[in-house]
């Protein structure tokens, strides 16, 4: 089983300021990672994601994550945000996929971020 | 292209009621999840089809929540006899399903349940 734990509930952060949220999980074995972000009144959509390779992830919208092992961290990062990043972020683990296809995503409670103008 | 619809978007029912929520997945995507989203509880996975059989349904809290799919496509989850505590967003996502390789997940609007 994986589990997923998001640190802060919220983040208050002022505009063009860096921010980074926290996410630890949980599994015995490999796991792909990712962040979701979900905007007010939306559904959710997939910022990045980590299936293997390169331990720093890129995704849309300058977020960026870094993959740490060690750690069973996969913490999310962006060096200036917007008025506009204001959203509840979501981190998500799964299993590398059964052999049918099935992707079960086990995720975190999210955390608020409220950018301040 | 579209992606995954939902309806209706909200729902308002009274305790006690049957509801009915609808999820169209994406063309050609023959996985289908729903997910239920409650204030501060993140999101809880109810259940996954593949084509028309769910071979999880491991998080349907109790058997007054149900779901099909029909066609490999439109499915409904359904609460019966709904109450209070059953108040939340329904998500559904779909994906292509692919065996052995990493499916991504596309989710709908959904659903905000609220029952009185």
């Amino acid at each position: 089983a994986q589990s997923v734990t998001q640190l802060d509930s919220q983040v208050p952060v002022f505009e063009e300021a860096p921010v980074e949220l926290r996410c630890n999980y949980s599994s015995s074995v490999s796991v792909y990672l990712f962040w979701y972000v979900q905007y007010p009144n939306q559904g959710l959509q997939l910022l990045l994601k980590y299936l293997s390779g390169s331990t720093l992830v890129k995704g849309i919208n300058g977020f960026e994550a870094e993959f740490n092992k060690s750690q069973t961290s996969f913490h999310l990062r962006k060096p200036s945000v917007h008025i506009s990043d204001t959203a509840e972020y979501f981190c998500a683990v799964s299993p590398f996929p059964l052999s049918g296809g099935y992707q079960k995503v086990t995720f975190g409670i999210g955390t608020k971020l409220q950018v301040i103008p | 292209g579209a992606g995954v619809s939902q309806s209706p978007s909200n729902k308002v029912t009274e305790k006690g009621k049957d509801v009915e929520l609808r999820c169209d997945p994406i063309s050609g995507h023959t996985a289908l999840y729903w997910y239920r989203q409650s204030l501060g509880q993140g999101l809880e996975f109810l259940i996954y089809f593949q084509g028309n059989s769910a071979p999880d349904k491991s998080g349907l809290p109790s058997d007054r929540f149900s779901a099909e799919r029909t066609g490999g496509s439109v499915s409904t989850l359904t609460i019966q006899r709904t109450q209070q505590e059953d108040s939340a967003v329904y998500l559904c996502a779909s994906s292509l399903g692919k065996r052995a390789s990493y499916n991504e997940q596309f989710f709908g609007p959904g659903t905000r349940l609220t029952v009185l």
